[in-house]
């Protein structure tokens, strides 16, 4: 059983809605991070959060530690917002613990 | 910075054939962890690396070996390949600061064909 659990698996969304990413960990740890990947592989780092929300242009990230549970939302989605959207915990050491991931596809 | 870069991009390789992944790390950065990600799947750990040791280690067999150099770059080696070694090879970087809560840095990865 993975201890990153991740919802949905896939989602589209039409250009401009809003997008919410779960993520719930079963054990403590010590940051979440939340991650995009393109076609091709790549990652990009996009937040790492220890408590509480951080905003980036479009992209909000909110972490509760109690609940273990953390949502990453797009505002005003757009295509280029397509991706691998993959959440992350660190436990110890900086070793990361990965969610499956969740395929997003804003359309026009 | 050129950020993490990884060597080759892709490869093909022969069953039973040996396979050597490279990375060098963030400026600054001393420590790197390896992942594979099959496809459609979530990056597994394999092992990370820190001052030229193996610290932690995932659940992946002996077959896979690794090595960090003193400028802080690192090889993953995957010995007698396998159909299902057939992966994304992911390393990433970071600086082990107090509690090891860093924020990771990622290559582009290595793809993997074996046939």
């Amino acid at each position: 059983k993975n201890e990153v659990e991740q919802s949905p698996q896939n989602l589209t969304a039409q250009e401009g809605e809003f997008i919410t990413i779960n993520c719930s960990y079963s054990v403590g740890i010590s940051a979440l991070h939340w991650l995009q990947q393109h076609p091709g592989g790549g990652i990009v780092s996009l937040f790492m959060l220890s408590s509480g929300k951080k905003k980036h242009g479009r992209l909000i990230a909110t972490i509760n530690i109690q609940e273990k549970h953390s949502s990453l939302h797009i505002t005003a989605s757009h295509p280029r917002d397509s991706a691998v959207y993959i959440c992350a915990v660190t436990f110890s050491w900086g070793k990361l613990q990965f969610g499956a991931g969740t395929q997003v596809v804003v359309t026009p | 910075d050129a950020g993490v870069t990884q060597s080759p991009t892709h490869l093909i390789k022969t069953r039973g054939q040996q396979v050597t992944l490279r990375c060098s790390p963030k400026s600054g950065h001393d420590t790197v962890s390896w992942y594979q990600q099959a496809l459609g799947q979530g990056p597994q750990f394999i092992f990370q690396y820190y001052e030229e040791e193996e610290r932690q280690r995932g659940n992946f067999p002996d077959r896979f070996s690794g090595h960090q150099f003193p400028n802080y770059s690192s090889e993953l080696n995957v010995n007698a390949l396998l159909l299902g070694d057939s992966a994304l090879y992911l390393c990433a970087s970071s600086l082990l600061g107090a509690g090891g809560n860093t924020e990771a840095f990622f290559g582009q990865g290595t793809r993997l064909t074996v046939v």
